[in-house]
């Protein structure tokens, strides 16, 4: 079965520091990869996905994913991050086995603690 | 914009009631879903819905079942509410063809059972 992992739970950093947030995935076919924002008392909102060709994808706020095949990763970076990035961050990935239903398969979170 | 509501933003339950959370959407998408959030856990998924009256169990289907009557609406329901089920539940939906896999999510519901 597929599986995601973030391999931190939590994350603190400095504001204006660079972050990168990890993720890995287990799939043997082709996936579509995702990751979401989850602020405070809030649902989650797409931050970013990857379908098809560049493997570097952006989001309208300065983050940015790569889409590592070879390492079956989709780690997330940003810059430098503001004390409005203090969030959870999830990375999904898409569940090709269970037929076109858009199933996704969502890692564990990561909190990003952004401390001024 | 895509907008995914949700009946309540808190409930507190009693053990043993039988609980119903309502998720309506609004851009006429195939596919609903419910996950139930937990610490550490992340988003497990309850059950799903690719169609109307179609539904297929997810991952933690025991203790819950679903409705869709109409496209829009997808309804979960707690047969029997036990303390274990208090968490947070969220319902999500995505549209077909190269948007399947793009869900969006409500605000979500903070169910206590006491």
């Amino acid at each position: 079965a597929q599986s995601v992992t973030q391999l931190d739970s939590q994350v603190p950093v400095f504001e204006e520091a660079p972050v990168e947030l990890r993720c890995n995935y287990s799939s043997s076919v082709s996936v579509y990869l995702f990751w979401y924002v989850q602020y405070p008392n809030q649902g989650l909102q797409l931050l970013l996905k990857y379908l098809s060709g560049s493997t570097l994808v952006e989001s309208i706020n300065g983050f940015e994913a790569e889409f590592n095949k070879s390492q079956t990763s989709f780690h997330l970076r940003k810059p430098s991050v503001h004390i409005s990035d203090t969030a959870e961050y999830f990375c999904a990935v898409s569940d090709r086995g269970s037929g076109n239903t858009g199933k996704l398969i969502f890692g564990q979170g990561t909190t990003l603690q952004v401390k001024p | 914009d895509v907008k995914v509501t949700q009946s309540s933003r808190y409930l507190v339950k009693r053990t043993g009631e039988k609980v119903f959370l309502e998720c309506v959407q609004d851009m006429d998408h195939e596919n609903m879903f419910w996950y139930r959030q937990d610490p550490g856990l992340g988003l497990r998924l309850i059950y799903f819905s690719y169609d109307v009256k179609m539904k297929e169990k997810g991952d933690i289907p025991e203790g819950y079942s679903v409705s869709r009557e109409k496209k829009e609406r997808f309804s979960l329901i707690l047969e029997s509410a036990s303390t274990n089920q208090t968490s947070m539940y969220l319902c999500a939906s995505s549209g077909g063809g190269a948007l399947t896999y793009e869900q969006y999510f409500g605000p979500g519901t903070r169910l206590t059972v006491t």
